[in-house]
């Protein structure tokens, strides 16, 4: 296993389109986790699972955003059209039950909005 | 809201010397607090998860205590090296929800050679 994997690394996208982001976390992790990270600010939680289950969801996480982890393995993040304060970086983070041992996390998407 | 400081902003050593970061938070509902190394280009590190007040965890030349009574962990390297550079993240798990963090804004540290 070579880690949380996260595709693709950087996005542009023309504001108005469609985004889809994907990871494929540690696969024996059952908790998945989605983050955004604007310039300055520390990472922001958007919603996680776990499992298949989607657990929580951030208030952050308007009515454009939906995540799925349809198997309970791989999961998307998709962006319906986009606005340019989407611009950030999307990080995504796997862990056991719990995250005693902390969030194993990918090296995240970049997108850019323009 | 929770809301989680971290203090300084940024830091700048020569190489060996010894710092700290300070990261504050309400203590209430308090379940865990994180530390991550996030280097340029990079992913997120996970350096400690600590759960009980009094902890005291260590990995090398970097330690961490933990006083969830006053809501406040430090973190501790000491002889920094150029390698040490990369910002440092605290990240507090409190109230109802098993999943969400709560990150600071980070510790940015640049160790001169």
């Amino acid at each position: 296993d070579t880690g949380v994997s996260q595709d693709p690394r950087h996005k542009i996208t023309k504001r108005g389109q469609n985004v889809t982001f994907r990871c494929d976390p540690i696969s024996e992790h059952n908790r998945l986790y989605w983050y955004r990270q604007t310039l300055g600010q520390g990472p922001e939680f958007l919603t996680y699972f776990q499992n298949e289950a989607q657990l929580e969801k951030s208030r952050l996480l308007s009515d454009r955003f939906s995540a799925e982890r349809p198997k309970g393995s791989f999961s998307t993040l998709e962006i319906q059209r986009t606005e340019q304060g989407d611009s950030a970086m999307y990080l995504c983070a796997s862990s056991l039950a719990g995250g005693e041992l902390g969030y194993t996390f990918g090296s995240g998407t970049r997108l850019t909005v323009v | 809201i929770l809301n989680v400081e971290q203090s300084p902003q940024s830091l700048h050593v020569q190489e060996g010397d010894s710092t700290n970061f300070t990261c504050s938070f309400p203590s209430s509902n308090f379940y865990a607090l994180h530390w991550y190394r996030w280097e340029t280009a990079k992913s997120p590190e996970a350096l400690f998860v600590m759960t009980l007040n009094g902890d005291e965890k260590k990995k090398g030349r970097i330690s961490a205590t933990l006083n969830t009574k006053e809501g406040y962990s430090y973190l501790y390297i000491k002889g920094s090296q150029p390698e040490d550079s990369a910002t440092y993240l605290c990240a507090l798990g409190a109230g109802g929800s098993q999943g969400n963090l709560i990150f600071g804004k980070g510790t940015k540290l640049s160790v001169k050679p």
